[in-house]
């Protein structure tokens, strides 16, 4: 089936690393997502993983996949008040309908 | 810039009373999708498009309507609204086998 889950909340002081975590069910995902979502905007693309991959580092964010146990992880170095947001993660399953499945997002809350 | 662009952002109606939410993209995407945002949901997928004249049914089709007559452009009609509408809504387009989908702004709708 299609389920993706993640913790609600999130809370760290500023300078600290974050780590959101996500587990999915379906083992045929292609690619794997995170998206940030600021109050009042839209859905913004952080970085991807292709299902192949262990790790991706892109900067202060890094991606981590395991297959076996299906969890998904992003971690965000020295993180800043400006990084307070929702953090969804999104898996590409059905290539045909291109459709996402999100789960339903943690809120990062960075206290100063 | 690229951008995909969405009106209005906010919209307050009556049941019963048709509605269009515009969706234009500016990056020749030939894909386009349509999501509906709910608390503890996550983001679910009501209607895409692979092309022009070329739609189909997402996870959550029933009350809505779309139509693509041009590549740009993505309307979403609510031909009766209904309370059980009332929802933030977000177009996304992409491009490619990477699926990185590119979001609007949202529409935060709201039926009475």
């Amino acid at each position: 089936g299609e389920d993706v889950e993640q913790s609600l909340f999130l809370s760290v002081r500023e300078g600290d690393s974050s780590v959101i975590n996500c587990t999915y069910t379906d083992s045929s995902s292609t690619y794997l997502y995170w998206y940030k979502q600021e109050p009042g905007a839209g859905l913004q693309l952080l970085t991807y993983i292709f299902s192949n991959m262990d790790m991706k580092q892109d900067q202060r964010l890094t991606v981590l996949l395991n297959k076996k146990d299906k969890h998904l992880s992003l971690r965000i170095a020295d993180t800043q008040t400006g990084d307070s947001a929702i953090y969804f993660c999104a898996e590409s399953i059905d290539a045909g309908r291109r459709a996402l499945t999100f789960g339903s997002g943690t809120r990062l809350q960075v206290q100063p | 810039e690229a951008q995909v662009t969405q009106n209005p952002r906010y919209l307050i109606t009556v049941t019963g009373k048709k509605l269009t939410v515009t969706c234009s993209q500016n990056m020749n995407h030939e894909y386009m999708s349509w999501y509906r945002q709910d608390p503890g949901l996550g983001l679910r997928q009501i209607y895409y498009s692979m092309n022009v004249e070329v739609t189909d049914k997402g996870d959550v089709p029933e009350g809505y309507k779309v139509s693509r007559k041009e590549k740009r452009n993505f309307p979403l009609i609510l031909e009766s609204p209904s309370p059980n509408q009332t929802s933030l809504y977000f177009c996304a387009s992409s491009q490619g086998l990477k699926n990185e989908q590119f979001f609007g702004p949202g529409t935060r709708l709201t039926v009475l």
